[in-house]
């Protein structure tokens, strides 16, 4: 079946240090990949998402490329700031047609950024 | 944007109690809801599919009969966990989607179960 598997966390950096989340994901086909974020007490929100090979997405600095030869969508930032603390969950979902939006998620990673 | 609230966001209860989570979309009408459940350090998994005015669809390994949903409008969905036991305590989130053609989804804070 499907899966991800993300970097494991915590992760601690410092402000304005390079962020890199790694994703790798397992699918039949050519499923869309997203990231979500969730803030402290909120619930998840799409941060970004690529639906087809060599798309990135991107979204508040973040950036993440959908590689089919190495099945990865690694997160990156170039200069995180404190209010990026957050978990970052990779997900895909089955392009399989018709309106299924079962995502699959990768594990979550916590990151904590100091001042 | 949408917002999705889910309610409560922690409960603590006796073993072989029944719990309700509630998950309501505040801004739009949610034609379909997801519900999560999420073990420490493990990934989401779902075990529902919730459509409105029809029953849910469970994924394999859930238990209908323990954790009933219930869709009764397009802007409500509830979780109710029966009899709940210590293995039932999980963190619980809920998503809707709008229906429309670019189907985005919004989902719950979440509800943190404590079967004592």
């Amino acid at each position: 079946g499907d899966s991800v598997t993300q970097m494991e966390g915590p992760v601690t950096l410092s402000e304005e240090a390079f962020l890199t989340i790694n994703c790798t994901y397992t699918a039949t086909g050519y499923p869309s990949l997203f990231w979500y974020v969730q803030y402290p007490g909120e619930g998840l929100q799409l941060l970004l998402k690529a639906t087809k090979a060599d798309d990135k997405g991107s979204n508040k600095g973040f950036e993440a490329t959908y590689r089919k030869e190495t099945t990865s969508f690694h997160l990156e930032k170039g200069s995180v700031q404190v209010s990026d603390s957050a978990v970052y969950f990779c997900a895909l979902r089955p392009n399989s047609g018709g309106s299924n939006y079962k995502l699959t998620f990768g594990k979550g990673t916590l990151l904590t950024v100091n001042p | 944007g949408a917002v999705v609230s889910q309610h409560p966001s922690w409960v603590i209860c006796k073993s072989g109690t029944s719990v309700k989570i509630e998950c309501r979309s505040l801004d739009f009408q949610a034609t379909t809801m997801f519900w999560y459940r999420q073990f420490p350090k493990q990934s989401l998994m779902l075990m529902a599919t919730s459509n409105e005015g029809s029953k849910a669809t469970y994924e394999q390994g859930v238990e209908k009969d323990k954790f009933l949903i219930n869709h009764a409008s397009l802007t409500l969905s509830t979780l109710t966990v029966t009899s709940a036991h210590p293995e039932d305590s999980s963190f619980y989130i809920c998503s809707a989607t709008t229906g429309e053609a670019n189907e985005k989804l919004f989902f719950g804070s979440g509800t943190q179960l404590s079967v004592l």
